[in-house]
């Protein structure tokens, strides 16, 4: 079955700076890759997503790239802002609809 | 829609009782997901079904965890007998289609086993 792998389990970054959390998959049929966001005591909510026929997807200061070849992909997050400060997910999905999701990383942005 | 909805949002209950979790995902989405979010195991998938079928139950515990999902609108997840260590909190989650598509969580609810 899948299994998702996430580094680093937590970052700490000067506000302003960026922020880049890598995740692997095993399984070669998953075809989806979603990030998402959690705050304290809130639900995990999605942030970007890219698919298996995409290399990279941006969305204003964040941006995922993907590398089908070496099963990983990461997430970037640049000109870190105090609200970017939450837990992070990577996913993925295979082909029947398995969603499995890597061990999270807090992150933490200093003023 | 009001999103996926999990009842009760708190549940405090003694060792060995019954605790059954309630899950009404968004009308449509025809994927609903039930995870356990610990600190020390993080996001794990429990079970998830597919028009109301369960797919795959791999990541369901023990045998003390059990789901159902009697129709589109609505499932449970069953825990009997209740044990400490089942204390997490627990979230459904549905989509739409198959993979490729964005999960939306529920609220969860926070089990407490004493």
């Amino acid at each position: 079955g899948e299994n998702v792998e996430q580094h680093p389990s937590t970052l700490s970054v000067q506000e302003g700076d960026s922020a880049v959390i890598k995740c692997t998959y095993s399984d070669s049929a998953s075809n989806y890759f979603p990030w998402y966001k959690q705050e304290l005591g809130k639900r995990p909510q999605l942030i970007i997503d890219i698919r298996s026929n995409v290399g990279e997807k941006k969305d204003q200061r964040i941006a995922v790239t993907l590398n089908k070849t070496a099963k990983h992909f990461s997430l970037h997050i640049t000109e870190t802002q105090p609200e970017d400060s939450a837990v992070y997910f990577c996913a993925a999905t295979d082909s029947w609809g398995k969603l499995q999701f890597g061990a999270g990383t807090q992150v933490v942005v200093t003023p | 829609d009001a999103g996926v909805i999990q009842s009760p949002r708190h549940e405090v209950t003694e060792m060995g009782q019954e605790v059954t979790l309630r899950c009404k995902p968004i009308s449509g989405h025809d994927y609903l997901f039930w995870y356990r979010q610990t600190m020390m195991r993080g996001l794990e998938l429990l079970i998830y079904f597919n028009n109301n079928v369960p797919i795959d139950d791999s990541g369901m515990p023990e045998d003390r965890f059990s789901a159902k999902m009697p129709n589109a609108s609505f499932s449970t997840l069953k825990i009997q007998p209740s044990e400490p260590r089942d204390s997490a909190v627990y979230f459904c989650a549905s989509s739409l289609g198959a993979g490729g598509t964005e999960a939306f969580f529920g609220q969860g609810t926070r089990l407490t086993v004493v």
